[in-house]
């Protein structure tokens, strides 16, 4: 069946350092995918999306590029600030009415 | 503002306990989910619906149960038939029709725990 899978966390980085994290999936036909993100003690909000294969998703100076070719989805962020620390997750959505979830990442900003 | 509301936001229930979660939304979405978060493993679909009085069950159903009596409303019950039910619960919502669900709106979550 369709999968997501993430890189393991914690990730640890000090502000201003650039981040990525990997995630690749698999699928049956042409999936959508996203990127949500979950601060402490919350529910998840979504941080960005793609539908199809080359688009880029962005919001808040996060980016994601829909690659077809290679599987992935890896979210990147030029400068990361203490406010981004939280849990991340990749997300797919196929032709039913289900997302599916990657495990989450935790990505840990030190000042 | 429109969202998605659950309740309570804690709960704790002694073993053998049914307990129902409680998930209202105003956003006049058509479908609604029920997830579990447990440490290190993401969210597993519980039960999702797409229209009410329809549900259907996700990938770990055993041990629950939801109605959907209201298009605003998708309660769930953790029945004492649930081996672990100590998680956090999180309830969300799609403006979807189609065969992709989109966006999903969440809820704030409701953490269970079973003493």
């Amino acid at each position: 069946g369709d999968s997501v899978t993430q890189m393991e966390g914690p990730v640890t980085l000090s502000e201003e350092a650039f981040l990525t994290i990997n995630c690749t999936y698999t699928a049956t036909g042409y999936p959508s995918l996203f990127w949500y993100v979950q601060y402490p003690g919350e529910g998840l909000q979504l941080l960005l999306k793609a539908t199809k294969a080359d688009d880029k998703g962005s919001n808040k100076g996060f980016e994601a590029t829909y690659r077809k070719e290679t599987t992935s989805f890896h979210l990147e962020k030029g400068s990361v600030q203490v406010s981004d620390s939280a849990v991340y997750f990749c997300a797919l959505s196929d032709s039913s009415y289900k997302l599916i979830f990657g495990s989450g990442t935790r990505l840990l900003v030190r000042p | 503002d429109g969202g998605i509301t659950q309740s309570p936001k804690y709960l704790f229930r002694k073993e053998g306990q049914n307990v129902t979660l409680s998930c209202e939304q105003n956003l006049n979405h058509d479908a609604m989910y029920w997830y579990r978060q447990d440490p290190g493993q993401g969210l597993r679909l519980i039960y999702y619906s797409q229209i009410v009085n329809d549900f259907q069950k996700g990938d770990i159903a055993e041990g629950y149960s939801v109605s959907r009596e209201k298009k605003e409303s998708f309660p769930l019950t953790v029945t004492s038939a649930q081996k672990n039910p100590t998680a956090f619960y999180l309830c969300a919502s799609s403006a979807g029709q189609g065969p992709r669900p989109g966006e999903l709106f969440f809820g704030e979550g409701s953490r269970l725990t079973v003493l």
